[in-house]
């Protein structure tokens, strides 16, 4: 079953400093995955994706989020957090098991606090 | 502004009471999907469509109702909630097909059930 695991429920940087968020997956064959950020009392926006390509994914706010085929990961970093990015952060794959339900699975959630 | 818009954003009912949460997306999109919150969990999703008249279950779809009647609309109806029905509801939409991947999500609508 396809699966995505996102093991710190919290993660703590001070701004300035880079960040890390970590995800890993299981799918059965290519996968397709997503970083999502959820703000205090907003929906969910798009930060990027990987489909295939190059492993670096540039996407939006200054994030970017490396693809590792012999890890299963799919790590989101930014090279200097702000306070503003504090949030809570959502790693997801696409079902392509189910072809074409359109069915993001995803990950538990990371909960990002940068202090100034 | 392209948008999926939501209401009621908060609603506080009791057991038994039929609900209606709406979803409605300007963008013209074939695909879109009801997904819920809870903490631990991440989202799962509760039911989608592909398309007008066309809805199917996804991983939680147990006592949750669909409908698409129009292109624009795809609202969620709770016909006897429970308390482990409290949760945070996320509507989504995307254009239709295997090569469209980012989903428009709405604001999200938090239930308690008591």
């Amino acid at each position: 079953a396809q699966s995505v695991a996102q093991p710190e429920d919290q993660v703590n940087v001070a701004e300035g400093n880079p960040l890390t968020v970590k995800c890993t997956y299981s799918v059965s064959g290519n996968p397709y995955l997503f970083w999502y950020v959820q703000y205090p009392n907003r929906g969910l926006q798009f930060l990027l994706k990987y489909i295939t390509g190059d492993n670096l994914v540039k996407g939006s706010y200054g994030f970017e989020a490396e693809f590792n085929k012999s890890q299963t990961s799919f790590h989101l970093k930014k090279p200097s957090a702000l306070v503003s990015d504090s949030a809570l952060y959502f790693c997801a794959v696409r079902d392509g098991g189910s072809s074409n339900t359109g069915k993001l699975i995803f990950g538990q959630g990371t909960t990002l606090q940068v202090k100034p | 502004e392209a948008q999926v818009t939501q209401n009621p954003r908060y609603l506080i009912t009791v057991t038994g009471k039929k609900l209606t949460v709406t979803c409605s997306q300007n963008m013209n999109h074939e695909y879109m999907s009801w997904y819920r919150q809870d903490p631990g969990l991440g989202l799962r999703q509760i039911y989608y469509s592909m398309n007008v008249e066309v809805t199917d279950k996804g991983d939680v779809p147990e006592g949750y109702k669909v409908s698409r009647k129009e292109k624009r609309n795809f609202p969620l109806i709770l016909e006897s909630p429970s308390p482990n029905q409290t949760s945070l509801y996320f509507c989504a939409s995307k254009v239709k097909g295997l090569s469209s991947y980012e989903q428009y999500f709405g604001p999200g609508t938090r239930l308690t059930v008591t």
